[in-house]
């Protein structure tokens, strides 16, 4: 199965400083790829896609397929992106997600 | 309903007990999918209906897991002679339209197994 690699457990940031959570991908032509966020005491839920290219709270996720990765940044932390982030891959039908990286932004 | 609604929260079952758990998807949704997360491990995908029709159970752990979705509405999936090892939180996610199309799931808050 195709699977997706989230190499880090945990990321701490201060606010307002850059973050940057890893997400690589077995090769494949045209992967569909996904971020998920879970906040605290919350559901999962869609966080952003590749294809819509878009910016969600300031997060933005780039496909590069040179490097089978797709990134997600946001320039400036707040406290509010605390939160666990899953990448995930569509496989078919089915969505595949990585093991997921705990962000916590500190004042 | 507001969203996808799943029961128990929480279940203590002890070893080779039998257990049911409940999805109520948002209403009008035609897919659904069961994931089990283990404790550090992000969601595995277990099995998947798109309305009544169980289209592809390939991720269930073993025959003791089985789910069902008979109205192509609220599903259930039941573990029998729960193992230690059954011990996740079970989430039930729905889509309105096939996955393909949105890519996007909305998920139920999820239940969480304790296997003693």
């Amino acid at each position: 199965a195709q699977r997706v690699t989230q190499p880090e457990k945990l990321l701490s940031v201060f606010k307002g400083a850059p973050v940057e959570l890893k997400c690589n991908y077995s090769y494949s032509g045209s992967p569909e790829l996904f971020w998920y966020v879970q906040y605290s005491r919350q559901r999962l839920q869609l966080l952003l896609r590749h294809i819509s290219r878009e910016s969600i709270k300031g997060f933005t996720a780039d496909l590069n397929k040179g490097e089978t990765s797709f990134h997600l940044k946001k320039p400036f932390a707040q406290e509010e992106d605390s939160a666990m982030y899953y990448c995930a891959r569509l496989n078919d039908y089915k969505l595949s997600f990585g093991a997921g990286t705990t962000v916590t932004v500190r004042a | 309903g507001a969203g996808v609604s799943q029961s128990p929260r929480y279940k203590v079952a002890k070893r080779g007990q039998d257990v049911a758990l409940r999805c109520d998807p948002i209403s009008g949704h035609v897919s659904l999918f069961w994931y089990q997360q283990a404790l550090g491990q992000g969601p595995e995908f277990l099995t998947y209906f798109q309305n009544e029709a169980q289209l592809d159970k390939s991720g269930l752990p073993s025959d003791r897991f089985f789910a069902e979705r008979p109205e192509g509405s609220v599903s259930t999936l039941k573990i029998q002679r729960t193992q230690q090892e059954d011990s996740a939180v079970y989430l039930c996610a729905s889509s309105l339209v096939h996955i393909t199309e949105t890519g996007e799931l909305f998920f139920g808050e999820g239940s969480r197994l304790t296997v003693l």
